[in-house]
């Protein structure tokens, strides 16, 4: 099976400036969930979405936000980009709520 | 609270070298998943394991072996005859099961670098 992907895989934008990253999950896992890396704070879970509802929502301010489609596939945005959302940005799919899940490579988000 | 704590922020071992990497955990629930993850340069995660709290079986898999001992709320990883391509950071994390208040996402410690020398 092919694995989770993501794209693009780098991205550079300026402050106030809006962001749409996608990820594909394993084919048939139908929760896909998000996460934010950096130096600081480390691994911060964002949501999670499962058949197309978002089912849980970390910590976030609502700049960001998500949406699955009927395929599993998956999107989240970031509106009025600030310099902090530098960050590596992963999606991770599993078969269904709180199993394993199974990361992709990641879209480093640059903010300039 | 759900917290994971990776104490050992850096490890650096010559090649062949064993090598434990510690992790800590809390959590209110009795049922709840524990994982490791090791994330190359590359930046993807790649799960290495899972256990769930009723299972403190040690688990072995070639190189490597994980000690979980609900006791002192710890789930240690070693790596026996480290190898250069062992390289990587290598994180902790882990989830309550999704009912009862629980969101059932990964919560991660801060990770351990290790370094493997040749």
């Amino acid at each position: 099976k092919a694995g989770v992907t993501q794209t693009p895989r780098y991205l550079i934008k300026t402050r106030g400036q809006q962001v749409t990253l996608s990820c594909s999950p394993i084919s048939g896992h139908r929760s896909v969930s998000w996460y934010q890396q950096t130096p600081g704070q480390g691994l911060q879970f964002l949501f999670e979405y499962f058949s197309e509802t978002q089912r849980n929502k970390g910590n976030f301010p609502g700049r960001f936000s998500g949406r699955q489609f009927s395929n599993s596939r998956s999107e989240m945005n970031v509106s009025t980009l600030e310099l902090g959302d530098s960050a590596l940005y992963l999606c991770a799919s599993s078969p269904q709520t709180g199993s394993t899940q199974y990361f992709g490579p990641g879209t480093r988000l640059t903010v300039l | 609270a759900q917290k994971v704590t990776q104490a050992q922020t850096e490890i650096s071992v010559v090649e062949k070298e064993d090598v434990t990497l510690d992790c800590v955990y809390e959590t209110r629930d009795t049922t709840y998943y524990l994982f490791w993850y090791k994330q190359p340069p590359s930046g993807e995660l790649v799960f290495l394991i899972r256990r769930n709290s009723f299972d403190e079986q040690n688990e072995i898999s070639g190189r490597y072996s994980w000690n979980f001992q609900k006791s002192t709320s710890s789930f240690n990883f070693t790596i026996t005859a480290s190898q250069v391509v062992d390289s990587a950071v290598y994180f902790c994390a882990l989830s309550e099961l999704p009912y009862g208040g629980s969101q059932g996402n990964l919560i991660f410690g801060k990770g351990t670098k290790l370094s493997v020398k040749p």
